[in-house]
């Protein structure tokens, strides 16, 4: 059972605005910052979003992330069909002392 | 441009070792500003953080896998890998390798370049 949840499945159309959500506690979303993953079938995974807010180079603007206490979120804005992927968040767990993976959230385009 | 790429067995018999390699290329595996490590991704699961190497000697592994798991660098090859061993269904996977950035206390930590992946199947 992973120590953060998101939901299984997220949809919307083209042009449209989605929102993942990510709820941790405070051994790790609460004191260390999250990050978040793409992963596409066939392909190296992705880092979408790094320490909460920040965009890696190449990744477009319309990928944004947010945090606040133990929730963070990917907002997805102008959907493409190209977005029709998993997205994983992930941050340092102090507890376990380990890395730790969501679920992951399929979104549909 | 930094690169990796996994390579190894596909198939490996239960209760044996499975044993992967990943070759770095654009950097050095004895840059102690990275850490590399290992995930995987079994079939219809999430991925799950395995266990990282920094600077050749600084290891961590995943509680759940740390008395199977060995993560080591070679500086003569720029590589580095993965021994899981007395594997068993359970361990079928896509295994990916990648560089991580992380900070001395993890207040960040996130990996930013990544391999391909490669599918390993215990039976």
């Amino acid at each position: 059972q992973s120590l953060l949840t998101q939901p299984p499945s997220a949809s919307g159309t083209p042009g449209q605005r989605v929102t993942i959500s990510c709820s941790g506690r405070k051994s790790n979303i609460g004191g260390n910052t999250v990050n978040w993953y793409q992963l596409l079938p066939g392909t190296a995974p992705r880092l979408l979003i790094k320490s909460d807010t920040q965009r890696p180079s190449g990744v477009p603007d319309r990928f944004s992330g947010s945090k606040s206490g133990t929730s963070a979120s990917l907002d997805i804005s102008g959907l493409q069909s190209e977005d029709e992927a998993e997205y994983y968040c992930a941050a340092w767990d102090d507890s376990l002392d380990a890395y730790v993976f969501g679920p992951g959230t399929k979104v549909a385009v | 441009q930094v690169q990796l790429q996994e390579s190894g067995p596909g198939r490996v018999k239960p209760s044996e070792t499975l044993s992967l390699r990943c070759t770095v290329s654009g950097t050095s595996v004895d840059n102690s500003n990275y850490f590399w490590g290992w995930i995987r991704q079994a079939p219809g699961k999430g991925l799950e953080w395995i266990g990282s190497v920094r600077y050749i000697v600084r290891r961590e592994y995943n509680p759940s896998l740390k008395s199977r798991v060995t993560v080591s660098a070679d500086t003569s090859t720029n590589q580095f890998s993965l021994e899981l061993s007395s594997v068993t269904a359970a361990d079928t996977a896509v295994y990916y390798c990648a560089r991580s950035v992380c900070s001395e206390n993890r207040y960040y930590c996130y990996m930013d370049v990544w391999g391909k992946g490669t599918t390993v199947t215990v039976s």
